[in-house]
C-alpha cells in the first residue's frame, strides 16, 4: 500500500515552454501533497505544500507564478513549470502524506527528471 | 534557523558489518523524526519514524536511536548486505502537522 506515481518520469523540453508533471496517490487518499526538488548530490529542497481543495503554500524563494501548483482531489497534485529555462532543469519529486503512523509519513513518487534545453 | 547535519563523507563497511549513520540538529527538539533511503535517480523510500519520546525503534535489520539530550540520531543497519547501499537520508519535523525537512544524506557503500 501507499504507492505514489509520477509521470512522466523523464521530460525534455525548449526553453520558454511549459511542462506539466503530474503526481497520483495510487491507493490512499492524500490531503497534503508536497513538491520538492532536488539537484545531483544534494538534498531535497521543499518547495510548496499542497492541500487538496486549496492554494499552494511556497516556500520562500520559490516563484508561484513559474511553478504552478494544483492539487483538484485527493489522489492528483500537478506540478507546472512555466516559461521553462536551462536552470530549472531538475529532479523533481511529489510526495503524499501519509497512510500509516497518524499520518506522520510522506510516501514519495520515484520522481521526474527535467532537462530543458 | 534549524540545521539538520549528516555525515557528508561517503559510508563503506564490508558485508556482514553494522553501519551506524548519524543524524544531528540544532536548536529545539522535532516532534518526530523519520529515515529514508534513496537510490540513483529514485524518489526516497520510507524507512522508520521515531517520535520525541522515543528512544528506540526496530524493523527487521534497522534501528533508529533518538537522543534528544544529544540532538542526536543514530540509524543502524545490523548484518549489512550490498543490496544495503544507497543514499540515507533523515528528515525532521517540529511539530505534528508539520513540512518534514530533510538532511543532506549519507552514501553508504558496502562491499561484499
Amino acid at each position: 500500500g501507499a504507492v505514489v506515481s509520477q509521470h512522466p518520469s523523464r521530460v525534455i523540453c525548449k526553453s520558454g515552454t511549459s511542462v506539466k508533471i503530474e503526481c497520483r496517490s495510487l491507493d490512499f487518499q492524500a490531503t497534503t501533497m508536497f513538491w520538492y526538488r532536488q539537484f545531483p548530490k544534494q538534498s531535497l529542497m521543499l518547495m510548496a505544500t499542497s492541500n487538496e481543495g486549496s492554494k499552494a503554500t511556497y516556500e520562500q524563494g520559490v516563484e508561484k507564478d513559474k511553478f504552478l501548483i494544483n492539487h483538484a482531489s485527493l489522489t492528483l497534485s500537478t506540478l507546472t513549470v512555466t516559461s521553462a529555462h536551462p536552470e530549472d532543469s531538475s529532479f523533481y519529486i511529489c510526495s503524499a502524506r501519509g497512510a500509516g503512523e497518524v499520518g506522520y509519513e510522506q510516501y514519495f513518487g520515484p520522481g521526474t527528471r527535467l532537462t530543458v534545453t | 534557523s534549524q540545521k539538520i547535519e549528516q555525515n557528508s563523507e561517503a559510508l563503506n563497511i564490508q558485508e556482514g558489518k553494522t553501519a551506524t549513520l548519524t543524524c544531528n540538529y540544532t536548536n529545539y527538539s522535532p516532534a518526530y523524526l523519520q529515515w529514508y533511503r534513496q537510490d540513483p535517480g529514485r524518489g526516497p523510500v520510507f524507512l522508520l519514524l521515531i517520535r520525541e519520546n522515543e528512544k528506540e525503534k526496530r524493523k527487521e535489520r534497522l534501528k533508529v536511536t533518538f537522543d534528544t539530550t544529544l540532538k542526536q540520531s543514530l540509524f543502524h543497519i545490523t548484518a549489512s548486505q550490498p543490496a544495503d547501499s544507497a543514499t540515507y537520508l533523515c528528515a525532521l519535523a517540529w511539530n505534528a502537522g508539520n513540512m518534514l525537512t530533510f538532511g543532506g544524506g549519507t552514501r553508504l557503500m558496502v562491499k561484499p
